[in-house]
């Protein structure tokens, strides 16, 4: 199965800009790159997702790699509150493969 | 409107056991997957159905199953419990036309297994 890799834990002050990177280095034409986050004792959040274009919304912004076996989740301004594990996700025949994910630990 | 909603929250099971969970989709989403999220393994992918058919499955024993109903409502069982199989399990749902489909998840049902 193919499976994403990111960084195991990342540290931001907070109200600075974060990068979580992740490798997808098997990502095929069709599969999507999807990011979710998750807090403690809750299902895991959508944030964004994208296939080949950089991707904006009111959370976080994506940017995919031109050969795609990349990408990073961009938070603009890091708060309290984005403190969370982050996924990375290869999306293809309709099943998400969750790596490790990333703890981001937001310093005051 | 309403999210994934799921049931019972939290369960304490005995070894031998068989419990059943069970999955309310967002409304109007055709897909329901459902995963297993431990310390040690993480989150997997259990199975996905769409439309009352499986269209997927993780690596799991045949003790793992799952249907899906006509409302789109899914229930996954577990049979012979295992220690090991104290988890959260965790359902999420889409329109799922495509794999790009966004993918929403519940809170999660806590099984304890003693």
């Amino acid at each position: 199965d193919a499976k994403t890799t990111q960084p195991n834990s990342m540290e931001s002050n907070e109200e600075e800009p974060v990068h979580l990177p992740c490798n997808h280095s098997t990502i095929s034409g069709t599969d999507y790159i999807h990011w979710y986050r998750q807090l403690p004792s809750q299902g895991p959040e959508y944030v964004i997702h994208g296939l080949t274009s950089n991707v904006n919304n009111r959370m976080a912004s994506l940017a995919i790699a031109e050969d795609r076996k990349s990408s990073t989740l961009i938070l603009h301004r890091a708060t309290l509150r984005d403190a969370a594990v982050y996924y990375c996700i290869q999306s293809g025949t309709y099943k998400y493969i969750f790596g490790t994910g990333t703890r981001l630990k937001v310093l005051a | 409107k309403a999210g994934v909603t799921q049931t019972p929250r939290y369960l304490i099971k005995t070894r031998g056991q068989q419990v059943t969970l069970s999955c309310s989709p967002i409304s109007g989403h055709r897909s329901v997957s459902w995963y297993q999220q431990t310390p040690g393994q993480g989150l997997q992918f259990l199975f996905e159905y769409f439309s009352e058919t499986q269209r997927n499955k993780g690596n799991f024993p045949g003790r793992f199953s799952g249907r899906q109903f006509s409302n789109s409502r899914s229930e996954m069982n577990v049979s012979t419990l295992e220690l090991g199989d104290s988890a959260l399990y965790l359902c999420a749902s889409s329109l799922g036309r495509s794999s790009g489909n966004t993918i929403y998840f519940g809170e999660g049902s806590w099984l304890t297994v003693v």
